[in-house]
């Protein structure tokens, strides 16, 4: 069974700090997505990283995805309120279909 | 265009209750999914249909949930009799296909509580 790791599980910060979340598994992913969920909605995508090695930007959030595809990182540069959520990787292995999800990091971001 | 639909939005029912959720795909989606969420286990996939008919059921928790797909524009997800154990929110997705490199489309969730 392929288990991904989330850290930290909560963040609390101000407004304007920069953060990094985790996503670490010691199984090999053939690709890995980021989904943002709020609060009484369902996640939404945010990335998908294929490549070892890649990263992707998305406006003040950057992704990377490690050498090995075994980890990845979420970086916020200057949060703001409208990033809190529970930030959720995904990670897809040998099935063509099938998504292991992690636990998530709640980040609140406060004005 | 419309996203996922899923019905109920919340459910409070008794132990030993039958619970029937509902999903109305993504119109030309031909994949979807059913999964579970809780704080303690995270997302949880418990089945998968392509092109309507069941792939993966192996996360179903036992003989009491059953998910059917009659069409491709509406699945259920039954649960007979319901426990206190089942309360969580359920996930309806879809998909265009049946790779899992493309984006999953979530609809807003049926949160269920089970007294």
């Amino acid at each position: 069974t392929q288990l991904l790791e989330q850290s930290p599980q909560f963040l609390s910060i101000q407004e304007g700090e920069n953060l990094t979340v985790y996503c670490n598994s010691s199984s090999v992913f053939s690709s890995l997505q980021w989904y943002r969920q709020e609060p009484g909605e369902g996640p939404v995508l945010l990335v998908t990283v294929v490549t070892g090695g890649e990263v992707k930007k998305l406006k003040r959030l950057t992704f990377q995805f490690g050498d090995a595809r075994k980890d990845s990182s979420l970086h916020i540069t200057a949060a703001q309120p409208g990033d809190t959520g529970l930030y959720l990787c995904a990670g897809s292995g040998g099935s063509n279909y099938k998504l292991t999800f992690g636990k998530g990091t709640l980040l609140t971001v406060n004005p | 265009d419309a996203g996922v639909i899923q019905s109920p939005r919340h459910e409070v029912t008794e132990m030993g209750q039958e619970v029937t959720l509902r999903c109305k795909p993504i119109s030309g989606h031909n994949s979807l999914f059913w999964y579970r969420q809780t704080m303690m286990r995270g997302l949880e996939l418990l089945i998968y249909f392509n092109n309507n008919v069941p792939i993966d059921d192996s996360g179903m928790p036992e003989d009491r949930f059953s998910a059917k797909m009659p069409n491709a524009s509406f699945s259920t997800l039954k649960i007979q009799p319901s426990e206190p154990r089942d309360s969580a929110v359920y996930f309806c997705a879809s998909t265009p296909g049946g790779t899992n490199t493309g984006e999953l489309f979530f609809g807003e969730g049926s949160r269920l509580t089970v007294l």
